[in-house]
């Protein structure tokens, strides 16, 4: 069982590229997640995706965009990417009911320079 | 807005100790509480989840309890083993949208 898979694991970026983080999984979720995790900031909720096609804004959204390509990816790109944006990013995906556990995969160290 | 809070931020124990990871909350209408596990440069992994309807949850050797009504939760691990080193984070769905808020973890080193 593969889950949820982040593509790249790593990544360094100079200021002002762009790239975009691929995630996908198997486990057929209607509800995708992007957080990125801060030391001393704990983990935020960038964007979420309830369900095909439909996106919504989380707490730390401004500089990046998503998509929902298919009920399997979930994609977060970065236009310009800025210093503050250096970050463990990770992405997570949860079933139709209320009380289904998060799934997460294992993480994008991005570096922003 | 939502705030979840975990103290103690580090704990130190010897091998075979019972010991207690706290989390608190400030808003009590919460669907569900989850408690994750992260092993170093690795993802989150769920180890309990309790519904709001419920005062706790076992897994093995661990058992989550919940208090809605005074915004607690804690996570009882038992026979504390070196394996059980990582961090331990509590995680809150309240009633507003699909939002986990997530609190700062508790870093768990169990020594030999």
């Amino acid at each position: 069982n593969a889950g949820v898979t982040q593509t790249p694991k790593f990544q360094v970026l100079k200021t002002g590229q762009s790239m975009t983080l691929q995630c996908a999984q198997d486990m057929n979720h209607n509800s995708m997640y992007w957080y990125r995790q801060d030391p001393g900031m704990g983990l935020r909720l960038i964007y979420y995706s309830a369900s095909e096609g439909t996106t919504d804004k989380g707490e730390v959204p401004n500089g990046y965009n998503v998509s929902r390509l298919n009920k399997r990816e979930f994609s977060l790109r970065l236009e310009s990417a800025a210093p503050s944006q250096t970050s463990v990013y990770f992405c997570a995906s949860k079933g139709a009911a209320t009380n289904e556990k998060l799934f997460f995969g294992s993480g994008t160290q991005l570096s922003v320079l | 807005k939502q705030e979840v809070t975990q103290i103690p931020a580090a704990l130190s124990v010897p091998e075979g100790e019972n010991l207690v990871l706290n989390c608190s909350f400030t808003d009590s209408a919460i669907y569900n509480l989850q408690w994750f596990r992260q092993d170093p440069g690795k993802g989150l992994t769920s180890l309990l989840l309790i519904q709001s309807s419920q005062r706790e949850q076992t897994s093995g050797r661990l058992n989550a309890s919940l208090d809605k009504s005074s915004g607690r939760s804690t996570l009882y691990i038992a026979a504390s083993q070196p394996g059980d080193s990582a961090t331990y984070l509590c995680a809150v769905r309240g009633d507003a949208g699909n939002m986990l808020t997530f609190g700062g973890g508790t870093r768990l080193m169990v020594k030999p």
